[in-house]
């Protein structure tokens, strides 16, 4: 089964500053990776996904992420953050591309300090 | 793009009622939809899965009675609290298969 963790429970960073997320994933074969922002109380909203080719993904919002197979990694960088980009980010994991169904890390809560 | 729609966004109900919540898919046929729970302050853990025409499959732990999924279309699916108590207080939100989308979410509070 898979698995994802995002080490950073809370991370804390200037506007204008660069934002770095981490997610790591446990799973044997390819995996699907997403990245998601939730407001509170909203839904979730895609950034990114990865399914294959080029290892670096751009999504909405200027994010974009990387994986790295090697390091099991897919992080989630933006290079310059907004007050409006503080929310919470859900990086998450699909093992079959038609089955939809995804595993989820525990979250990352951004704030962004004036 | 695939949009799911989700509601009601929030309901109170009291304890030993039951209450339905509704998930659409709005430009997409959805054979399979998910059901997610999120606690405060917590990440999603996926209920169950519905399944269009079919039965649903329930995570473990997951108390199949007390959380009625229904998939009669292929553009909605239902999921019903039955005889709410106040630990089952949450937020529910569901995702279609088009595009990994998620619904906006249902905040259930029981008093």
């Amino acid at each position: 089964a898979q698995s994802v963790t995002q080490p950073d429970i809370h991370i804390t960073v200037s506007e204008g500053a660069s934002l770095e997320l981490r997610c790591n994933y446990s799973y044997g074969a390819t995996p699907y990776l997403f990245w998601y922002v939730q407001s509170p109380g909203q839904g979730l909203q895609l950034l990114l996904k990865y399914f294959s080719g080029d290892t670096l993904v751009q999504g909405i919002k200027g994010f974009e992420a990387e994986f790295k197979r090697s390091q099991s990694s897919f992080n989630l960088r933006k290079p310059s953050v907004h007050w409006s980009d503080a929310a919470e980010y859900f990086c998450a994991v699909g093992s079959d591309l038609n089955d939809y169904k995804l595993s989820f890390g525990a979250g990352t809560t951004v704030t962004v300090r004036a | 793009g695939a949009v799911v729609s989700q509601h009601p966004s929030w309901v109170i109900c009291k304890s030993g009622t039951s209450v339905k919540i509704e998930c659409r898919s709005l430009d997409f046929q959805a054979t399979t939809m998910f059901w997610y729970r999120q606690f405060p302050k917590q990440s999603l853990m996926l209920m169950a899965t519905s399944n269009e025409g079919s039965k649903a499959t329930y995570e473990q732990g997951v108390e199949k009675d007390k959380f009625l999924i229904n998939h009669a279309s292929l553009t909605l699916s239902t999921l019903t609290v039955t005889s709410a108590h106040p630990e089952d207080s949450s937020f529910y939100i569901c995702s279609g298969g088009g595009g990994y989308t998620f619904g906006s979410g249902t905040r259930l509070t029981v008093v």
